[in-house]
C-alpha cells in the first residue's frame, strides 16, 4: 500500500507560469515531507522541506504547502522555467520511522518556452 | 565540498551472479542510504547505515546486504541475481541520519541484469 502518493504522472505549464504539484499521503505519523528534483542520469536534488510543525516553507521560486488535516502537501514554483523540466518527487519520513524515507512514484514537469 | 559519488555508474550482470556497488558520501556524513529505483515501484528504501551499523531496514529479501566502513565508505551486495533487480540503484548520505535531517544522493549506480 502507497503510502505517499503523487497521483498525476505528468504536468505540463507555459514558461512564467505557475506550477503546482500535488502529493498526498497516508501515514499520519509523518512528520518531515521533502521535494527532490531529478533529471535523467543523474541522482534526486533536494528542493525543500517543510517539517509538520510549520504549513508553509519558501524558497525563492519554490514553495511548499502543507494541510495535515486534509494528509496533503504541494509544491508550487513560480514563476515556472524550462530549466525546471525535471521529475519531482514528494518524500515522507517519521520520526523513529523504519524506513528513512518514503518516496511518491513521481510527477514529470514539462515547462514549455 | 564533493558531493556522494558511487561506483560503477553502470553495471550489467547475468541471473545467478552476484554484484557489489560502492558509495562515497560527503565529507562528514556519518550516514549512508541505499534506495532502489524501477518503473513500476519508484524509489524504495534499503537499508540505511550509521557508524559501521545497519541501523534500518527496508523490506526487501536477504539476498539485499550492505556494509559500511570506518571512513564512513558503503557498499551494497546484491547475490543471485534475478531479473526483477535491474534498478538505478541510490545512494544517500546526512550528517547523522536525524530523521529531519535532508539526504543527499548520489547519481546512481544503474545495474542491468539479463
Amino acid at each position: 500500500d502507497q503510502q505517499v502518493k503523487q497521483n498525476s504522472p505528468s504536468l505540463s505549464v507555459q514558461e512564467g507560469r505557475i506550477s503546482i504539484l500535488n502529493c498526498d499521503y497516508t501515514n499520519s505519523m509523518f512528520d518531515y515531507f521533502l521535494w527532490y528534483k531529478k533529471y535523467p542520469a543523474e541522482g534526486p536534488t533536494f528542493l525543500i522541506s517543510i517539517s509538520s510543525i510549520k504549513d508553509k516553507n519558501e524558497d525563492g521560486r519554490f514553495t511548499v504547502f502543507l494541510n495535515k488535516s486534509a494528509k496533503h502537501l504541494s509544491l508550487h514554483i513560480v514563476p515556472s522555467q524550462p530549466g525546471d523540466s525535471a521529475v519531482y518527487f514528494c518524500a515522507a519520513s517519521e520520526q523513529g520511522g523504519s524506513e528513512k524515507l518514503v518516496f511518491g512514484k513521481g510527477m514529470k514537469l514539462t515547462v514549455n518556452p | 565540498k564533493a558531493g556522494v559519488t558511487q561506483t560503477p555508474r553502470y553495471l550489467i550482470k547475468t541471473r545467478g551472479q552476484q554484484v557489489t556497488l560502492s558509495c562515497s558520501p560527503i565529507s562528514g556524513h556519518r550516514s549512508v542510504s541505499w534506495y532502489q529505483q524501477t518503473p513500476g515501484q519508484g524509489l524504495q528504501f534499503l537499508f540505511e547505515y550509521f557508524s559501521e551499523t545497519q541501523r534500518n531496514k527496508g523490506n526487501f529479501p536477504g539476498r539485499f546486504s550492505g556494509r559500511q566502513f570506518s571512513n564512513s565508505r558503503s557498499e551494497m551486495n546484491v547475490s543471485t541475481l534475478e531479473l526483477g533487480d535491474s534498478a538505478l540503484y541510490l545512494c544517500a548520505s546526512s550528517r547523522t541520519g536525524g530523521a529531519h535531517e535532508t539526504q543527499y544522493f548520489g547519481p546512481g549506480t544503474r545495474l542491468l541484469v539479463l
